[in-house]
């Protein structure tokens, strides 16, 4: 089966500007999370949806982050305007189940702010 | 609230020789625990998982773990480290949030391995 993709894998854009990350989970994957990840910090989990839901978006940042899940197919993750402190790998990943089913990650989208 | 604890951010060990990563977690209720794995430009990918039942668990390339309730541990080992084994290592600790699994990661232990 295909993995998680995500995409771009890396995005250099300036402070004030707008990005939007793209997250195809594993088909029929109902469960879709977005985490980031800053420099040499632990994962932080963003939100999680069930298929085009959001169940639980408790770790947004704020309100410039605006994530959607059209047709609980991908995902987008658009950031704007970005600031300096947004900058890290933003992971996706997807599961099966409710609970205590492994999470499949993406590769990332390294997200750099100038 | 849940939170996990990875001792030691950088860990070196000699080739063949034993690997432990330290985790130790807070939770209220009994946990789902999950050791994952992050290899240089790739994704975060399952080693072990411990839910229900026997506290040693056993995951892939030779890794297990074993959960210890009395000292809120879930340390990861592995008898012999191979070069293949370098690589950042993540403790997850998995409760349930409204029917739905919310989880926790620590901050990640890299692990070199010197030939």
């Amino acid at each position: 089966e295909a993995g998680v993709t995500q995409f771009p894998s890396h995005s250099v854009i300036e402070k004030g500007q707008t990005v939007t990350l793209r997250c195809d989970p594993i088909s029929g994957h109902d469960n879709l999370y977005w985490y980031r990840r800053v420099m040499g910090k632990e994962i932080k989990f963003l939100l999680h949806f069930v298929k085009e839901s959001k169940q639980d978006e408790s770790g947004m940042p704020n309100n410039r982050f605006l994530a959607e899940r059209t047709g609980g197919t991908y995902s987008t993750l658009k950031v704007q305007p970005a600031e300096l402190e947004d900058s890290g790998v933003y992971f996706c990943a997807s599961s099966q189940g409710r609970l205590n089913s492994p999470l499949h990650f993406g590769n990332g989208t390294r997200l750099t702010v100038t | 609230a849940q939170s996990v604890t990875q001792l030691g951010s950088h860990v070196s060990v000699s080739e063949g020789a034993l690997v432990l990563l330290r985790c130790n977690y807070s939770s209220s209720v009994p946990p789902y625990l999950f050791w994952y794995v992050q290899y240089p430009n790739q994704g975060l990918q399952l080693l072990l998982k411990y839910t229900t039942g026997a506290t040693l668990v056993k995951g892939i390339n030779g890794f297990e773990a074993e959960f210890k309730k009395s000292e809120t541990s879930f340390h990861l080992t592995k008898p012999s480290a191979h070069m293949s084994d370098a690589a950042e290592y993540f403790c997850a600790v998995s409760l349930n949030s409204g029917g739905y699994q919310k989880v926790t990661f620590g901050t990640g232990t890299k692990l070199q391995v010197i030939p």
